[in-house]
């Protein structure tokens, strides 16, 4: 099983400023990366696929980066809105994982 | 517009089944592979099971396999997930989820599950 793991745990940031959020896997997943919003009493929904490719509608202050094992969630000037927890999942292999969260929360 | 209706949480004992469904509307469900991912209260998130377009293979997550068993009714738009021998740790929120080329594009709004010890 391919193990990921984010950090911080929680990342306490001002409206305004950038939020960096990092995933490890415990082996190469290549680009087979996905990033993934929760908003408190929502369900996750999708904001990065293929490590940088934004989905349908997200705004582009999203960025993702990186291969293999490192992987980087960017947000260059956070908005009330982007407050939540944000997880990483690999689809390259089986059973597909995901990393247990990074609450963005408001300083 | 692609929705995702799950139905058929609710409590049942541990050692107990269940069968929960998900209607799926707005997209070609047969063109889709489809999961299920859950989420123990205050928790992140699990991956469960998943299944391919004409249902002929499926992939579950270790601590499910041999009693959860993932299936599909194309011509009814319809995933579904049994559930049996229930142990208090399935407790979570379980999403139907799209599969589009591997992650997942589209999710419910989730069942939840509740297995009393």
């Amino acid at each position: 099983e391919i193990v990921m793991t984010q950090s911080p745990a929680t990342l306490s940031v001002s409206p305004g400023e950038r939020a960096t959020l990092s995933c490890r896997a415990s082996q190469s997943v290549g680009s087979d990366l996905a990033w993934y919003q929760q908003k408190p009493g929502q369900a996750p929904s999708l904001l990065i696929f293929d490590v940088s490719s934004r989905a349908t509608g997200i705004p582009a202050r999203f960025s993702g980066s990186g291969s293999g094992t490192e992987f980087t969630l960017t947000v260059s000037s956070l908005q009330s809105e982007d407050f939540g927890v944000y997880y990483c999942q690999q689809y390259n292999g089986w059973p597909r994982t995901f990393g247990q969260g990074t609450k963005v929360e408001i300083k | 517009e692609v929705q995702l209706v799950e139905s058929g949480g609710g409590l049942v004992q541990s050692g107990g089944s269940l069968r929960l469904s998900c209607a799926a509307s707005g997209f070609n469900f047969d063109a889709h592979w489809m999961n299920w991912v859950r989420q123990a209260p205050g928790k992140g998130l699990e991956w469960v099971a998943n299944i391919n377009r004409d249902g002929s293979v499926k992939h579950y997550v270790d601590s499910v396999k041999g009693r959860f068993t993932v299936s599909r009714d194309n011509a009814r738009n319809s995933l579904y997930l049994q559930m049996n021998s229930l142990r208090a740790e399935d407790t979570a929120i379980y999403y139907c989820v799209r599969d589009y080329w591997s992650y997942f594009d589209h999710w419910g709004q989730g069942t939840l599950v509740t297995v009393s010890s």
